[in-house]
């Protein structure tokens, strides 16, 4: 089992569409836990913590699930924008650890 | 405030030759970490240090590879002699305390080996 899981995707959605991406990890330690986005031939960039009580930024929503080891992402009303990788992260120890990534197209 | 700084941003150069990858991280930041990613296999750690200690290198692909830290705001990656299959980009990141805050990345290095 990979250490992050995500579908790789593609989500193409409209503008102004609810979009949702789903992360499992294998490491029940694991106690720190991140959403990055990755545009086209640029770094990672961090996009938001996930807490355990679930936390809000902007259209933006993170949930964690510790019992079941899942980390969601929610965007709301996408704008082209958001058209990106967005990739979950989780610590093991000393080290974060990446999953692949699930690729995001909004279009008009 | 400054970012990670990785340079060059672009390197061509022909197999056989060596490589020297280079990165200051955000001052202040006590952990660096060097990553490799390409289509095939994503973003992958290669070695990362704390305090300017190496503290795992497991993921370094071969012993053509070799990366230093010798100073809190340096550290170099090394491929010699480099192969067409290091072509890549390779990313330098830092952060404040490990695993346990974000990672902040350089813009990354596009290496390209023929």
């Amino acid at each position: 089992r990979k250490e992050v899981e995500q579908d790789p995707g593609p989500f193409n959605v409209p503008e102004g569409a609810t979009v949702a991406f789903n992360c499992t990890y294998s490491n029940s330690a694991s106690q720190s836990f991140f959403w990055y986005r990755q545009d086209c031939r640029k770094e990672p960039k961090l996009l938001m913590s996930v807490y355990s009580s679930g936390n809000e930024d902007g259209r933006f929503t993170a949930q964690l699930n510790r019992a079941s080891q899942y980390i969601s992402l929610l965007i709301r009303d996408s704008k082209l924008s958001d058209s990106a990788t967005y990739l979950c992260v989780v610590n093991q120890g000393d080290k974060l650890i990446f999953g692949t990534g699930t690729r995001l197209q909004v279009f008009p | 405030d400054a970012g990670v700084i990785q340079s060059p941003r672009h390197e061509v150069t022909e197999m056989g030759q060596e490589v020297t990858l280079r990165c200051k991280p955000i001052s202040g930041h006590n952990s660096l970490f060097w990553y490799r990613q390409t289509m095939m296999r994503g973003l992958e750690l290669l070695i990362y240090f704390n305090n300017n200690v190496p503290i795992d290198d497991s993921g370094m692909p071969e012993d053509r590879f070799s990366a230093k830290m010798p100073n809190a705001s340096f550290s170099t990656l090394k491929i010699q002699p480099s192969e067409p299959r290091d072509s890549a980009v390779y990313f330098c990141a830092s952060s404040l305390d490990g695993g346990y805050q974000p990672q902040h990345f350089g813009d990354g290095t596009r290496l390209s080996i023929l």
